[in-house]
């Protein structure tokens, strides 16, 4: 069936680090690929998106690359900052709407 | 555009009580979705409609669990009767046809049965 996977939280880096949140999907069809972030106390908010195996999505200088070989969408963003600090969700499309992984809480310290 | 709204943005109520949710989707969106959350089980899909109309309730837990859209602008999630485990916070997202999949998710409203 539909599925995705994420690495478990939380995930505690310093402000300025390197950023990796791991997701990998099932390869049934031909999915588009989502991640979305969640602030405290807020509903989700798209962060970004990719469509087709080599697209790249980006979005507030978080990037992921749709990877079908690998069947792997991971998040990275270059130097994070204390407000990223929220929870990240990767999701891909399927039977059921939207497939939402568990989540991955980042936290981010100055 | 004042986004997905949703009422109460908490309830806290007895077991055995009827709990009614509510949701506005953004104007002019064609599909409404309504989410639930818990630590354990993550976010489940519970139902969606496209145009007022259930297109897919297999994640609504069980027959205690009843949604409605009359118009395109009101959808509401109906508990009768709640019990502790419906515990969690719930979410309603609406999205446009030509992208269903770029969801607008409303604050949640966060339900406490005890």
């Amino acid at each position: 069936g539909d599925s995705v996977t994420q690495m478990e939280g939380p995930v505690t880096l310093s402000e300025e680090a390197f950023l990796t949140i791991n997701c990998t999907y099932t390869a049934t069809g031909y999915p588009s690929l989502f991640w979305y972030v969640q602030y405290p106390g807020e509903g989700l908010q798209l962060l970004l998106k990719a469509t087709k195996a080599d697209d790249k999505g980006s979005n507030k200088g978080f990037e992921a690359t749709y990877r079908k070989e690998t069947t792997s969408f991971h998040l990275e963003k270059g130097s994070v900052q204390v407000s990223d600090s929220a929870v990240y969700f990767c999701a891909r499309t399927g039977r059921r709407a939207l497939t939402f992984g568990s989540g991955t809480r980042l936290q981010v310290q100055p | 555009d004042a986004g997905v709204i949703q009422s109460p943005r908490h309830e806290v109520t007895e077991m055995g009580q009827e709990v009614t949710l509510r949701c506005k989707p953004i104007s002019g969106h064609d599909y409404l979705f309504w989410y639930r959350q818990t630590m354990m089980r993550g976010l489940e899909l519970l139902i969606y409609f496209n145009n007022n109309v259930p297109i897919d309730d297999s994640g609504m837990p069980e027959d205690r669990f009843s949604a409605k859209m009359p118009n395109a602008s009101f959808s509401t999630l109906k508990i009768q009767p709640s019990e502790p485990r419906d515990s969690a916070v719930y979410f309603c997202a609406s999205s446009l046809a030509v992208k269903p999949y770029e969801q607008y998710f409303g604050p949640g409203t966060r339900l406490t049965v005890t």
